[in-house]
């Protein structure tokens, strides 16, 4: 089966800029995850979305972070305006709804603030 | 926001040398996976565990969740170059959310 897709690859932008991140799950897979890994850290949790419900948004930094799922398949994650501690990979996820089978995630987005 | 403690931070051994690294929590989980992240790529699932006492593996990979439920170790036996990478532990609570808790990571290099 094809993998979770994410674009882009890298990004590069000044602070008090927006980006916006897209990612495509795998086909079936209910659940979508977007975490961000700062470099030397692991993956914390910033939002989940069940089919195009929010689950968990209780780290996701909403004055500047925002997330979309409208149509239950592909998401946007944007960041506007970017701080410069906002540089991390930007990883999406997805996985059916029991856990058990663990999450697939994508390749990521390196976003550097400049 | 929570991580779980991972140890060691990093390691680095010749190639043929079993590994053993683990991770602590002050939460009790529901499951336990085990995951590896190369460079400029998405972690990997290696292992999951399902119950307390639970060993489980994955050809040269063991992997058991903590009888307390708080703990779970990986062992790597005879490691090989392409085990270098960085190695994550993950907790998940069960319940509503299928969120993941990451610990911090141990880095493994292995010397041909």
């Amino acid at each position: 089966e094809a993998g979770v897709a994410q674009s882009p690859r890298y990004k590069i932008i000044e602070k008090r800029q927006s980006v916006a991140f897209w990612c495509n799950p795998i086909s079936g897979h209910a659940t979508l995850y977007w975490y961000q890994q700062i470099l030397g850290q692991g993956p914390k949790l910033l939002i989940q979305f069940q089919n195009n419900g929010v689950v968990d948004d209780s780290q996701l930094p909403k004055d500047r972070f925002s997330a979309e799922r409208l149509k239950g398949v592909d998401s946007t994650l944007k960041i506007q305006p970017a701080k410069l501690e906002d540089s991390a990979v930007y990883l999406c996820a997805s996985s059916h709804w029991e856990i058990n089978y663990g999450y697939t995630f994508g390749s990521g987005t390196r976003l550097t603030v400049v | 926001g929570q991580q779980l403690n991972q140890s060691p931070q990093s390691m680095f051994i010749q190639e043929g040398e079993d590994v053993s690294m683990n991770c602590t929590s002050s939460s009790i989980f529901n499951t336990w996976l085990w995951y590896k992240q190369d460079p400029g790529e998405g972690p990997v699932l290696l292992i999951a565990l399902y119950k307390a006492g639970e060993l489980t593996s994955n050809g040269r990979l063991t992997a058991q969740f903590g009888i307390t439920r708080k703990d779970s170790f990986l062992n790597i036996s005879a490691s090989i170059p392409s085990d270098v990478g960085i190695y994550f532990c993950a907790g998940n609570y069960g319940g509503a959310t299928n969120k993941l808790i990451f610990g911090t990571g141990t880095l493994l290099a292995v010397q041909p």
